[in-house]
């Protein structure tokens, strides 16, 4: 199975700072048929997930753009622009390349 | 708009059954591959199951396999996971997700529904 890792599992930041996650997989997440299927996903508190970023850099319909996703191959990276408090939850990283699909381990997001 | 129901979570004992449904609406059910994530008290997610749009190709997580079945009923849009030999360790909260992009990478969520095993 491809583990992903997450870093840092928590992240205190201040308001209207920017914001970076990154997360790191095992093995190459590029596909045969050439996409790089990484995902990242928020969960608001007492909220269900909700997909940000879809193959490394695409914003899902409604997400707003300090939301971005950028990386290649093993590293990706997830940044806020100007942290909002609207922001604040876990995300999470999820490659669905490979068989069984695996999530990374959180990384939890709160304001300073 | 997308609508996803969980139901059928509960209380039940170690080694146990329970079937977990997610009803559908607001999309073309039958058009899409359909996916089962958990996540227990407190932790991060955890992806369970796959199923394909017609029902023909199945994938579980090696944690559940052999335990658990996906299936669905695209005549009622309706998503099952029966969960059989139940164990503490699969308590958690069910997810079922429309996938979006490919196969077994959840889109949109549903609410969830609470599993609890426990004698």
């Amino acid at each position: 199975d491809i583990v992903m890792t997450q870093s840092p599992l928590s992240l205190p930041v201040t308001l209207g700072q920017p914001a970076s996650i990154s997360c790191r997989s095992s093995q190459s997440l590029v596909h045969s048929d050439g996409n790089t299927y990484l995902n990242w996903f928020q969960q608001r508190p007492g909220q269900s997930p909700r997909r940000l970023i879809y193959k490394v850099s695409n914003r899902d319909s409604g997400v707003p753009d300090r939301f971005s996703g950028s990386g290649s191959g093993t590293d990706f990276t997830l940044k806020i622009s100007r942290v909002e408090a609207e922001d604040v939850g876990i995300y999470y990283c999820m490659q669905g390349t490979n068989w069984p699909r695996t999530f990374g381990q959180g990384t939890r997001v709160d304001i300073k | 708009e997308v609508h996803l129901l969980e139901s059928g979570g509960g209380l039940v004992q170690p080694g146990g059954s329970l079937r977990l449904s997610c009803a559908a609406s607001g999309f073309s059910f039958s058009g899409y591959s359909m996916s089962w994530v958990r996540q227990a008290p407190g932790k991060g997610l955890d992806w369970v199951s796959v199923i394909d749009h017609s029902g023909t190709n199945t994938y579980y997580a090696d944690s559940v396999k052999g335990r658990f079945t996906v299936s669905r009923d695209n005549s009622k849009n309706m998503l099952f996971l029966q969960l059989n030999s139940l164990r503490a360790e699969d308590t958690a909260v069910y997810y079922c997700a429309k996938d979006e992009v490919v196969p077994g990478t959840p889109g949109t969520w549903g609410q969830g529904t609470l599993v609890t095993v426990s004698s």
